[in-house]
């Protein structure tokens, strides 16, 4: 069964710091990894999208990493803002036939404060 | 910016009832996806939708559910005899193509009393 694991589970850290959040999957067939942020109350939305050939891909603040061998991946923000408070989601997809079909983690809550 | 959009916002029911959940995909992407959140759990695969059928479907996907495209704007997502556990965010998500990102909508949630 496909699966995708994250943690921490939650993270409080102080405007201006930096974090590291963890994913671990079990997709197959795997297709390409992709880490999304949402919002309370509102749709995810993307923020990097890696394939299998791919070890570190950044957008902005956000740099993820990807290891195909031990199946992990990683997501750093840098310099944390408020506005980032969200929940980070790990998000793999498995192509089949016609379909893509996503596994989503249970997510990583993220409160920056001051 | 293109953007997915759903209506409503925010559906209320009775158990027993069917709904409707209305979406508008990105006028150009050809593939489309329902997924629905219970409160504080993760974000699960409904369906997948793809030259006017489905192409694929998950386990919670049973006959109380089915999915329309009735004209070339809109998709649908009905839930036949509401029950108390349909109670959910309701995320529609289109792509261009099968392997691109899939933007999501910024969801229905649906209430069943």
């Amino acid at each position: 069964k496909n699966q995708v694991e994250q943690s921490p589970q939650s993270l409080i850290i102080l405007e201006g710091k930096n974090c590291t959040l963890q994913c671990n999957y079990t997709v197959s067939p795997f297709s390409n990894l992709r880490w999304y942020k949402q919002d309370t109350g509102r749709g995810p939305v993307s923020l990097t999208i890696m394939t299998f050939s791919e070890n570190t891909k950044s957008n902005g603040r956000y740099t993820a990493t990807l290891d195909a061998d031990t199946k992990q991946s990683s997501l750093h923000i840098t310099a944390s803002q408020l506005s980032d408070s969200a929940s980070y989601i790990c998000v793999v997809s498995a192509v089949s036939g016609t379909a893509s079909k996503l596994t989503f983690g249970t997510g990583t809550r993220l409160q920056v404060t001051l | 910016e293109p953007e997915v959009t759903q209506t409503p916002s925010h559906q209320v029911t009775q158990m027993g009832q069917e709904v409707i959940l209305r979406c508008v995909p990105i006028s150009n992407h050809l593939y489309f996806y329902w997924y629905r959140q219970i409160l504080g759990q993760k974000v699960e695969f409904l369906v997948s939708f793809y030259n006017n059928e489905i192409s694929e479907k998950s386990e919670i996907f049973d006959d109380q559910f089915s999915v329309e495209r009735p004209d070339g704007s809109n998709f649908t997502l009905k839930i036949r005899s509401t029950k108390l556990e349909d109670s959910a965010m309701y995320f529609c998500a289109s792509s261009e193509s099968r392997g691109d990102t899939q933007y999501f909508g910024p969801g229905t949630r649906l209430t069943v009393l």
